[in-house]
């Protein structure tokens, strides 16, 4: 099984400033990663599919970037809807896993 | 566009099975899509359960396989989970979501909450 792991576990950041978040696998993925936003009582998001594309409406302060083992997810400028936990997944080899989320609190 | 709808009893027996179904609306679910089962206990991370096409292919996370069986229903463009000798661990709120191969997992469902306590 491929294993995600996602750092920071907590990332305190202010309104307006750039988070940087990573994501490693144990083994390649190739570009197979995506990164997904999941707010308190709500179901994920899509954000960010083969590593750097954009899921439909999101915005352009979320970049994606990466590819074999090393990932990251950048949100260029926070905004207060922003903050939420963020995760990443990888599809490879007919299983999916997700890493352990990185949370995104206001600092 | 594609919705997911979760529905199913929202408490089971300590050693009992949890079903769950998903009904699908506003796309088939015959198209080039998997259809999977996710789960998050409360306050916890996200866990693939497995997935399903409508050939009846399928693939299951291996922690969890022995216990899983997950079937489509074309007819009814919905798609099942049963997961059987639950306990406590197995609580949590499991999203049903389809899968688009190489395009991450877009649209999910709202979530049903399943506790499992005698």
């Amino acid at each position: 099984e491929i294993v995600m792991t996602q750092s920071p576990a907590t990332l305190s950041v202010s309104p307006g400033e750039r988070a940087t978040l990573s994501c490693r696998a144990s083994q390649s993925v190739s570009s197979n990663l995506a990164w997904y936003q999941q707010k308190p009582g709500q179901a994920p998001r899509l954000l960010i599919y083969g590593a750097s594309t954009r899921a439909t409406g999101i915005p352009a302060r979320f970049s994606g970037s990466g590819s074999g083992t090393e990932f990251t997810l950048t949100i260029s400028s926070l905004q207060s809807e922003d903050f939420a936990v963020y995760y990443c997944q990888q599809y490879n080899n007919w299983s999916v896993t997700f890493g352990q989320g990185t949370k995104v609190e206001i600092k | 566009q594609v919705q997911l709808q979760e529905s199913g009893p929202g408490l089971v027996k300590p050693s009992g099975t949890l079903s769950l179904t998903c009904a699908v609306s506003g796309g088939s679910i015959s198209s080039s899509n998997w259809w999977s089962w996710v789960r998050q206990p409360p306050g916890k991370g996200l866990e693939w359960i497995g997935e399903i096409y409508h050939s009846g292919s399928t693939n299951y996370n291996p922690s969890l396989k022995s216990r899983v069986t997950i079937s489509v229903d074309k007819s009814k463009n919905q798609f099942s989970l049963k997961l059987s000798s639950v306990t406590a661990a197995d609580t949590a709120v499991y999203y049903c979501a389809r899968i688009r191969v190489g395009a991450g997992i877009s649209p999910w469902g709202q979530g049903t909450l399943v506790t499992v306590s005698s």
